[in-house]
């Protein structure tokens, strides 16, 4: 049982490129989700969709879009990257919405940098 | 409003010892507040989380100290042990949404 699959591990990309972060997810979950960890930031929201076919904007969407392709995949594309969409960048999914018993399930992360 | 504090940035504990790590929070509304676990290379998992009605949850040798009247939280973990190493983000949320608010994370180190 895979979990919560992260494609790239690593990615280097210059200024100005684009890219698409891919998650896939085999729990049969209904809400995904993508974080960036930054240091002394925490982990912070930039979409989730709550379920297949919907999507809205966390604390940090700006400069990045994302898509909801089926119940198990939901993929992040950043357009035009800057510097400072360096990061770590985690997929999520949980079964339901918050709370006790339905818990976040994280991949194992892209780290990107933008040179 | 919507942060949670975290503290310390970094601990180091003697195996066998406590370690305690405490959160704050400002929005009375939150009513989830789950503790994830963060080895290095991987992502976050959840530790324990506990709902504001009770004031303390214990699972094993992790327990979460809630005082609501100081929107304080708090982790602690009892006979440290060296593969508790890792960091540990707090994070608040309101039951029944998606939005989970994480506090900046804490790096535990145990020593042998």
């Amino acid at each position: 049982n895979a979990g919560v699959t992260q494609t790239p591990k690593f990615q280097v990309l210059k200024t100005g490129q684009s890219m698409t972060l891919q998650c896939a997810q085999d729990m049969n979950h209904n809400s995904m989700y993508w974080y960036r960890q930054d240091p002394g930031m925490g982990l912070r929201l930039i979409y989730y969709s709550a379920s297949e076919g919907t999507t809205d904007k966390g604390e940090v969407p700006n400069g990045y879009n994302v898509s909801r392709l089926n119940k198990r995949e939901f993929s992040l594309r950043l357009e035009s990257a800057a510097p400072s969409q360096t990061s770590v960048y985690f997929c999520a999914s949980s079964e339901e919405a918050s709370g006790i018993g339905s818990p976040l399930h994280f991949g194992n992360g892209t780290r990107l940098t933008v040179t | 409003q919507q942060q949670v504090k975290q503290s310390p940035q970094s601990l180091i504990v003697q195996k066998g010892g406590i370690s305690i790590i405490n959160c704050a929070y400002e929005n009375t509304a939150f009513d989830y507040f789950p503790w994830y676990q963060q080895f290095p290379g991987k992502g976050p998992a959840l530790l324990i989380a506990i709902r504001p009605d009770v004031s303390e949850k214990k699972e094993g040798r992790f327990t979460i100290s809630f005082n609501k009247s100081a929107k304080q939280f708090s982790l602690h973990i009892m006979d440290s042990q060296p593969g508790d190493s890792a960091t540990y983000f707090c994070a608040a949320s309101y039951r029944g949404t998606y939005k989970y608010i994480f506090g900046t994370g804490t790096r535990l180190k145990v020593l042998a």
